[in-house]
C-alpha cells in the first residue's frame, strides 16, 4: 500500500522568516508527481508547488521550493519570507498513476506570526 | 473560465435521507473524482473516473454512489445518510492524457452535516 506521511501537524513561522513543512511517502513506482496544495480557512484547494520524480532538480516558484529526494522518498516545501497570507493548511499530494488520483498526507497547518 | 462547479455547498441532512452532490467541469478533463475531507485524514478518494461509463471505487467507497454518463458531469449519491459522513466533500478532475501536467483542479468543497 502507498502512504503519504506529514510528521508535523502544526508548524509556526515568524513573518519573513523561513519554514519547512516535511513529507515522506511509500511507492514502489519509479515515474510519478508531487504536489503540494494550499488550503485556506476558505476551504478552496490551492496548487502550490509541483514536481516531476524523473526531473532532478528541484522545482521552485517564487517563495516556494520543494527538497525531493526520490531515494529517500522525501518532498519537503520551504516557504521563504513568508507572509500573513501563507497561513493555511498544507497538503503533500503524490500521483502515482497514470490517471489523476492523489494520495493526500494529513496536512500541516502553517500559523504565521508578525 | 467555471472550472469545477460543485452544489450545494452547504446542506443539512437527517440520518436516512438520500441526496446528490453534483459535479461539472468545462474543461474537457478525462478524469473525476469525489474526495472527503475529515479534520486530521487528510483528503480521501471515495470514488473516481477515467471517462464516461467508467466508474472505480476509491479508498472509502462505503454509502456513496456515482455514475458518469457524460464527460462534464460526476454526481455523488448518497443512499441512506449516516452521521459519520458528515464530512466536506471535494470534486476534481485533471486531463489523463497529454500535455497532462498531472494537476487536480479542485471544485469549492461542500460540506456535509448528518444529524
Amino acid at each position: 500500500a502507498q502512504t503519504v506521511t506529514q510528521s508535523q501537524p502544526e508548524m509556526s513561522v515568524q513573518e519573513a522568516e523561513t519554514v519547512t513543512l516535511s513529507c515522506t511517502y511509500d511507492t514502489s513506482e519509479s515515474d510519478y508527481y508531487l504536489f503540494w496544495y494550499k488550503q485556506p480557512p476558505s476551504r478552496q484547494m490551492i496548487l502550490v508547488i509541483r514536481q516531476e520524480a524523473y526531473k532532478q532538480q528541484n522545482a521552485t516558484e517564487n517563495r516556494f521550493s520543494v527538497n525531493f529526494q526520490k531515494a529517500a522518498k522525501s518532498f519537503s516545501l520551504k516557504i521563504s519570507d513568508s507572509q500573513l497570507g501563507d497561513a493555511a493548511m498544507y497538503f503533500c499530494a503524490p500521483r502515482f498513476d497514470s490517471w489523476g488520483k492523489l494520495q493526500f498526507g494529513a496536512g500541516t497547518q502553517v500559523v504565521v506570526t508578525p | 473560465n467555471a472550472g469545477v462547479t460543485q452544489t450545494p455547498k452547504f446542506q443539512v441532512l437527517k440520518t436516512g435521507q438520500s441526496m446528490t452532490l453534483q459535479c461539472a467541469q468545462d474543461m474537457n478533463h478525462e478524469y473525476m473524482s469525489w474526495y472527503r475531507q475529515d479534520p486530521g485524514m487528510g483528503l480521501r478518494l471515495i470514488h473516481y473516473s477515467v471517462g464516461a461509463g467508467i466508474t472505480d471505487q476509491g479508498e472509502v467507497p462505503n454509502g456513496y454512489n456515482v455514475s458518469r454518463s457524460t464527460t462534464e458531469d460526476f454526481p455523488l449519491r448518497l443512499l441512506s445518510a449516516a452521521p459519520s459522513q458528515t464530512s466536506v466533500y471535494f470534486c476534481a478532475s485533471s486531463y489523463s492524457k497529454a500535455p497532462n501536467t498531472g494537476e487536480l483542479f479542485f471544485g469549492e468543497g461542500s460540506r456535509l452535516t448528518v444529524l
